[in-house]
């Protein structure tokens, strides 16, 4: 894989129901993973940075967990609520910059 | 403590025409860089500067420059814009350049070029 990739495009899920999605990037000199929720009409936020193979961070009722040797991170909703309807970015921290995925909306259907 | 902030919100010019957007970083931030955003894409990387010197530089002509000054904010220019250059400009600001350094984002400047 040349770029980062996030799949699905996008998602809807029901209110109360559990949610995953993929951020795929290349695995070779790898330094750094972010994940950022940004809401609309709002500034991306970060969410997590994750630097080694196997690394899992958990904030509320959002985890992420990261492989660098086969280079995804997974990131999961657990017991979505309204408020989570974001798009989610994933970014490879490449020395200087960060090269970020398309990302994942998801919509939380009431 | 207030977050990163950009001015103008929205911004409209003609083809051809130069715009400057502006940044002001989180107190005590030292780095700033810049992201374009486009509908569908994710944000990509423009420049980023540290302590006033420009760190990196990514993929775009050289109608885009920047700078940033004694105080940290930072200017982004652009020249000669064309109907492309439409798009969410965004500034984040981090404390320094390591890679647990979490870039805080503003909330972008939107470029609309007619």
């Amino acid at each position: 894989i040349l770029n980062v990739e996030q799949s699905p495009q996008s998602l809807h899920v029901q209110e109360g129901d559990s949610t995953n999605f993929t951020c795929s990037f290349p695995s070779s000199n790898f330094y750094a993973l972010h994940w950022y929720r940004w809401e609309t009409a709002k500034s991306p936020e970060a969410l997590f940075v994750m630097t080694l193979n196997g690394d899992e961070k958990k904030k509320g009722r959002i985890s992420a967990t990261l492989n660098t040797k086969e280079g995804y991170s997974y990131l999961y909703i657990k017991g979505s609520q309204p408020e989570d309807s974001a798009t989610y970015l994933c970014a490879r921290h490449n020395d200087y910059k960060l090269s970020f995925g398309a990302g994942t909306t998801v919509t939380v259907r009431a | 403590d207030a977050g990163v902030t950009q001015s103008p919100t929205h911004l409209i010019k003609t083809r051809g025409q130069h715009v400057t957007l502006r940044c002001s970083p989180i107190s005590g931030h030292k780095s700033v860089s810049w992201y374009q955003q486009v509908l569908g894409q994710g944000p990509q990387f423009i420049f980023q500067y540290y302590e006033k010197e420009e760190r990196g530089r990514g993929n775009f002509p050289d109608r885009f420059s920047a700078r940033q000054f004694p105080n940290y904010s930072s200017e982004l220019n652009v020249n000669a814009l064309l109907l492309g250059d439409s798009a969410l400009y965004l500034c984040a600001s981090s404390l320094n350049v390591g890679l647990l350094d979490e870039q805080y984002f503003g909330p972008g400047t939107r470029l609309t070029v007619t």
